[in-house]
């Protein structure tokens, strides 16, 4: 597509659920990025795909966090037994060119635990 | 570990005056150095990059930023804001090894005033 797109747009969930948030990038890119936005916190980096490398999964804050990428195309990031700290915005972003071309991000997803 | 200080949380400018962001960086090598702009509800767009040569390099929107880097500092400037400049502007860092993530600071958020 023209874009990164990612749904929903905005989700109320029960704390305990799973919830699964998806990310649909430029057609092409071949590295797909996932950050949690939290207020007054900035852009927190959570996982990144680069073609069919392993992922770097470094920023994933537990193990109730998970990513996963098929094709190298669509990815969806999910979240176990949520908890209220997990609300937040979650933007996607992919790349084409590398650091050297930046991202392209997403209007982001987001979750509200109540 | 790179890193990215955004020192001022929120600065507001009068329409018509003049505007610069403050953005320092840690990182050891030459860096990837960008600038971008977040409207409400929306993703982030990029607004210039640094990468090598000039140091001064232009974006889109009217907006410049300078590498300086006895200073570590790549900050944001526009010689006139309009009221639709109002949004979060992020400063982030990257290396220079083909895809890798980027490093965002927190955040500053401009507002303008009549």
């Amino acid at each position: 597509g023209a874009g990164v797109s990612q749904s929903p747009s905005n989700k109320v969930t029960e704390k305990g659920k799973d919830v699964e948030l998806r990310c649909d990038p430029i057609s092409g890119h071949t590295a797909l990025y996932w950050y949690r936005q939290s207020l007054g916190q900035g852009l927190e980096f959570l996982i990144y795909f680069q073609g069919n490398s392993a992922p770097d999964k470094s920023g994933l804050p537990s193990d109730r966090f998970s990513a996963e990428r098929t094709g190298g195309s669509v990815s969806t990031l999910t979240i176990q037994r949520t908890q209220q700290e997990d609300s937040a915005v979650y933007l996607c972003a992919s790349s084409g060119q590398g650091t050297f071309g930046g991202y392209t991000f997403g209007s982001g997803t987001r979750l509200t635990v109540v | 570990a790179q890193s990215v200080t955004q020192p001022d949380i929120h600065i507001t400018v009068s329409e018509g005056a003049s505007l610069e962001l403050r953005c320092n960086y840690s990182y050891g090598a030459t860096p990837y150095l960008f600038w971008y702009v977040q409207s409400p509800g929306q993703g982030l767009q990029l607004l210039l990059k640094y990468f090598s040569g000039d140091t001064l390099v232009q974006g889109i929107k009217g907006f410049e930023a300078e590498f300086k880097r006895s200073q570590s500092s790549f900050n944001l400037r526009k010689p006139s804001v309009h009221w639709s400049d109002a949004a979060e502007y992020f400063c982030a860092v990257g290396a220079d090894s083909g895809y890798s993530t980027l490093t965002f600071g927190k955040g500053t958020m401009l507002l303008v005033s009549p």
